[in-house]
């Protein structure tokens, strides 16, 4: 199947500081990733639609200016959290499907636990 | 919008027994895809089933298989000959026959415990 990478596994910030998550898909291109949230024991929770070479789409609720969304290869999302507070202390997770499963399955990243301290 | 409810937050079945996992879901849309992600401590989601909307016939998948009830909107998990490694959480998922199927609304969840 399809490889979608998510890079770092975790990471520990200091409050007030930017953090930057990777999302990449290796074996196939991706025009749209998505990006979830998921709290402890939890469901995920759609964050926003990241659209290659235009503005990313976001759900209600979802501070766009909190959480900065780049998708600038068919390749690569990235998710900046800005400016990181312990309340954006969370599970990560982003999604793919290649062009030819597009409705079949989503292919996940393993996921970035993010520690703001 | 679309909504997905998994009334069991915990289950537990013994190792080569049969269990099911209830979901139902809401949605005004005619068509559409439904599917079971497990995810397992890792937190690396798989997907274990996936249900077309316009396919009466239930999906199966080895020890997998769903009961779909589309008028009544209900989506059901049912394993097999339980194993160890079942043990996860599994998650029903919804996406829009218009969107990717990597744009799921989820259900919360109903964590599974296989034991001895």
């Amino acid at each position: 199947g399809a490889v979608v990478s998510q890079h770092p596994s975790w990471v520990i910030c200091k409050s007030g500081t930017s953090v930057k998550i990777e999302c990449r898909s290796l074996d196939f291109q991706a025009t749209t990733m998505f990006w979830y949230r998921q709290f402890p024991k939890q469901s995920l929770m759609l964050m926003a639609t990241s659209n290659e070479g235009s503005k990313a789409t976001y759900e209600q609720g979802v501070e766009k200016d909190k959480f900065l969304i780049n998708h600038a290869s068919l390749t690569l999302s990235t998710l900046t959290v800005t400016s990181a507070h312990p309340e954006d202390s969370s599970f990560y997770i982003c999604s793919a499907s290649p062009h030819g499963h597009l409705n079949t399955e989503a292919f996940f990243g393993q996921g970035t636990r993010l520690t703001v301290v | 919008a679309q909504t997905v409810t998994q009334s069991q937050p915990e289950m537990s079945v013994q190792e080569a027994e049969t269990v099911t996992l209830s979901c139902t879901y809401d949605t005004s849309e005619s068509n559409y895809y439904l599917f079971w992600y497990k995810q397992p401590p890792s937190r690396q989601m798989i997907l274990v089933i996936r249900q077309e909307a316009y396919k009466q016939q239930n999906a199966t998948e080895n020890r997998f298989s769903v009961n779909f009830q589309k008028a009544a909107k209900s989506f059901s998990l049912k394993i097999s000959d339980s194993q160890l490694g079942d043990t996860a959480m599994y998650f029903c998922a919804f996406a829009t026959d218009t969107g990717t199927a990597s744009k799921l609304t989820f259900g919360t969840g109903t964590r599974l415990q296989v034991t001895l």
